[in-house]
């Protein structure tokens, strides 16, 4: 199976420290993005980046978060110093930049819970 | 201001019959739209997707209608099947070269046996 993956699936922490997300992207895809949601919610957009370079952030994306995709292939997402407000699942797309609107597939999240 | 809504959380089905769930959007802009579905502790999953220069695209037993001058679109299983209880969710790209989705809040769909 090539889908997309991230690790861990699930994450508890104390308020306060920091945390590290990784997602493995279909192979041949060059675009890849986080969302998080929370619940009753769908998914809100955080970032996104074609190949390495990240194009966009969102707003949610406060100074604490940070993303990583060094090489082009697979993406970290960094939490410093967790509040209890960031619990929820974060979730990992990526797509293939075509010439119609790419389909984004997205993995199975992980979910934190910060205590 | 939530651009793509989904007004009904939650549906319920009986078993062969149509289920019908429902997504408004405010931007009309919007020119591709997509339905996912996810299942608890689970990553959603794409399902169908429609182009505003069309107003019906059909797979299987899911299809899926767009009326651009309502700016509504919604999404028919046919027959439902206890396997589609699940959320729902309707999304839509920014438009402008953004790649970013836009989704609705999602419907609980329950098919019953």
């Amino acid at each position: 199976d090539t889908g997309v993956s991230q690790d861990p699936r699930h994450k508890i922490t104390k308020r306060g420290q920091n945390v590290t997300f990784r997602c493995d992207p279909i192979s041949e895809h060059n675009r890849l993005y986080w969302y998080r949601q929370t619940l009753g919610q769908g998914p809100e957009f955080l970032t996104y980046f074609q190949n390495e370079a990240q194009l966009e952030k969102s707003r949610l994306l406060s100074d604490r978060f940070s993303a990583e995709r060094p090489k082009g292939s697979f993406s970290t997402l960094e939490i410093q110093r967790t509040e209890q407000g960031d619990s929820a699942m974060y979730l990992c797309a990526s797509s293939y930049a075509g010439l119609v609107s790419d389909t984004q597939y997205f993995g199975p999240g992980t979910r934190l819970t910060v205590l | 201001d939530q651009q793509v809504k989904q007004n009904s959380p939650s549906l319920s089905v009986q078993e062969g019959r149509i289920s019908i769930l429902n997504c408004d959007y405010t931007n009309s802009m919007f020119d591709y739209f997509l339905w996912y579905k996810k299942y608890p502790a689970e990553g959603p999953t794409f399902l169908i997707s429609i182009s505003s220069i069309k107003d019906k695209n059909e797979d299987g037993r899911f299809t899926v209608f767009l009326n651009k001058s309502a700016k509504h679109l919604s999404l028919h299983i046919v027959p439902s099947q206890p396997g589609d209880s699940a959320v729902y969710f309707c999304a839509a790209p920014l438009p402008s070269g953004t790649y970013k989705y836009i989704f609705g809040t999602g419907t609980r769909l329950k098919v019953l046996a």
